[in-house]
């Protein structure tokens, strides 16, 4: 099964830009989605196929795909982005990467 | 607007089933296909697979051949996910989600704790 890593923790000052990476082979070829998830709740959708925000995600929140690896990138980030963020692929089957956890420091 | 809403949290002794129930409304129910993933305590999230709730048919992870069966009730607009011979492993919260092309999940249900002990 295709596999997806990510980094466990990412830290990152208040109003700074983080990013949180996502490494598979050849994910540049495939449509990486990602997901946040604040304690206690399910996951939300922020980014699908690589860089489209759904409604109500505010345009802080952007993807990039290429060769190895896709980014989430938040900027300006605010206390309210602490969560963890997961990547996902659609490879059959369905593969999660492990989540990384954003803090805000 | 679109709502999954799962049932409520069981307690199960090993070797026992569980069978989670997920309501959808908001849309048309045969148009997307549901999938269920689980999160364990502190762990990331496991795809367990899909159903098409207009013909039924299903996909299942490998890691649950055999012991996941995933149904739907189209009159109530309904799936639902029955794992049998349960473990203490399988403690966890239990996720619905709607699929949309290509392959992401947009909408959720709020999650179903199913804890496993004797």
């Amino acid at each position: 099964s295709y596999e997806l890593t990510q980094p466990a923790s990412v830290s990152v000052a208040l109003g700074q830009t983080a990013r949180i990476s996502c490494g598979g082979d050849n994910i540049g070829a495939k449509n990486v989605h990602w997901y946040q998830q604040r304690p206690g709740q399910a996951p939300v959708l922020v980014i699908f196929r690589e860089y489209f925000r759904p409604s109500g995600i505010p345009e802080r929140f952007s993807g990039t795909n290429s060769g190895d690896t896709a980014t989430l990138t938040i900027s300006r980030v605010q206390v309210g982005d602490e969560a963890d963020y997961y990547c996902q692929v659609w490879d059959s089957p369905v593969a999660f990467g492990g989540g990384t956890k954003l803090t805000v420091l | 607007q679109v709502r999954l809403v799962q049932s409520g949290a069981e307690v199960k002794e090993p070797g026992a089933s569980v069978k989670v129930s997920c309501k959808a409304s908001g849309y048309t129910f045969t148009h997307f296909d549901i999938s269920w993933v689980r999160q364990a305590r502190g762990r990331g999230l496991v795809w367990m697979g899909w159903v098409n709730p207009n013909s039924g048919s299903t996909g299942i992870a490998q890691n649950f051949q055999g012991r996941v069966t995933m149904t739907r009730n189209t009159s109530t607009g309904t799936v639902s996910m029955e794992l049998s011979s349960l473990k203490s492993e399988d403690t966890a919260v239990y996720y619905c989600a709607r699929s949309s092309s290509p392959g992401f999940f947009e909408y959720w249900g709020q999650g179903t704790l199913v804890t496993v002990s004797s």
